[in-house]
């Protein structure tokens, strides 16, 4: 079965600063995807970024990039110049063949003014 | 172009009672699912479908059925509601090709069962 942890279910960022969120994650697949999702309080599933397990080369989407590690099965996201809008749960996900979604459990991210 | 929409937006029911989800997208995927939210626990599958016709079981399907009858229409049925069933349920629909993954989230339904 897969699994996906994170282990931060909170954290706070002053504004302007980076924050790096954790993610880990379990399988015996060898070829799948990961994605960070954000969720607002509008409550609005919003794609962040999305990397694809047989790429060495991270991830990057302007303020947000990803640390992947495959061999330890770890996933993180770091926010830079973090902005007042970037308060919001964040959800790590696995993708497997055949299209099924592994979420985990979210780590509710403050960025303070 | 409206993405995924969900029908309704919010429901109470009692215990016992039925109740359809309705799940819409107009982005001709062939992917969709059903997914419920609890706090602490994040996103859960209940049920998931990879094209017209087909359904298949997600992590937690017991007390749920799903029809997808429709390319653009995913229901999710709860037969007999039970307070479990509580939730926040978001729909999401992807198009399963090679190079796009990316799935596209409902804005969910808050169904309180008392």
């Amino acid at each position: 079965a897969q699994t996906v942890t994170q282990s931060q279910p909170e954290m706070s960022v002053q504004e302007a600063e980076t924050v790096t969120l954790s993610c880990t994650y379990d399988t015996s697949e060898s070829n799948y995807y990961l994605f960070w999702y954000k969720q607002p309080p509008s409550r609005q599933m919003i794609l962040v970024i999305r990397q694809e397990a047989y790429k060495q080369q991270n991830a990057t989407e302007n303020r947000f990039s990803v640390n992947f590690q495959k061999a330890a099965k770890s996933f993180s996201l770091k926010i830079s110049d973090s902005q007042l809008g970037d308060t919001a749960m964040y959800f790590c996900a696995f993708m497997k063949a055949g299209n099924q979604f592994y979420f985990g459990t979210g780590t509710s991210l403050t960025v303070i003014p | 172009n409206a993405g995924v929409t969900q029908t309704p937006k919010f429901r109470v029911l009692k215990t016992g009672q039925s109740m359809t989800l309705l799940c819409a997208q107009d982005m001709n995927h062939e992917y969709m699912y059903w997914y419920r939210q609890d706090p602490g626990m994040g996103l859960r599958l209940i049920h998931y479908s990879v094209g017209e016709g087909t359904t298949a079981k997600g992590e937690v399907p017991d007390g749920y059925n799903v029809s997808r009858l429709k390319k653009q229409n995913f229901l999710l049925g709860l037969e007999s509601a039970a307070p479990s069933q509580t939730s926040v349920y978001f729909c999401a629909s992807s198009s399963g090709g090679t190079y796009s993954y990316e799935q596209y989230f409902g804005p969910g339904t808050r169904l309180t069962v008392t």
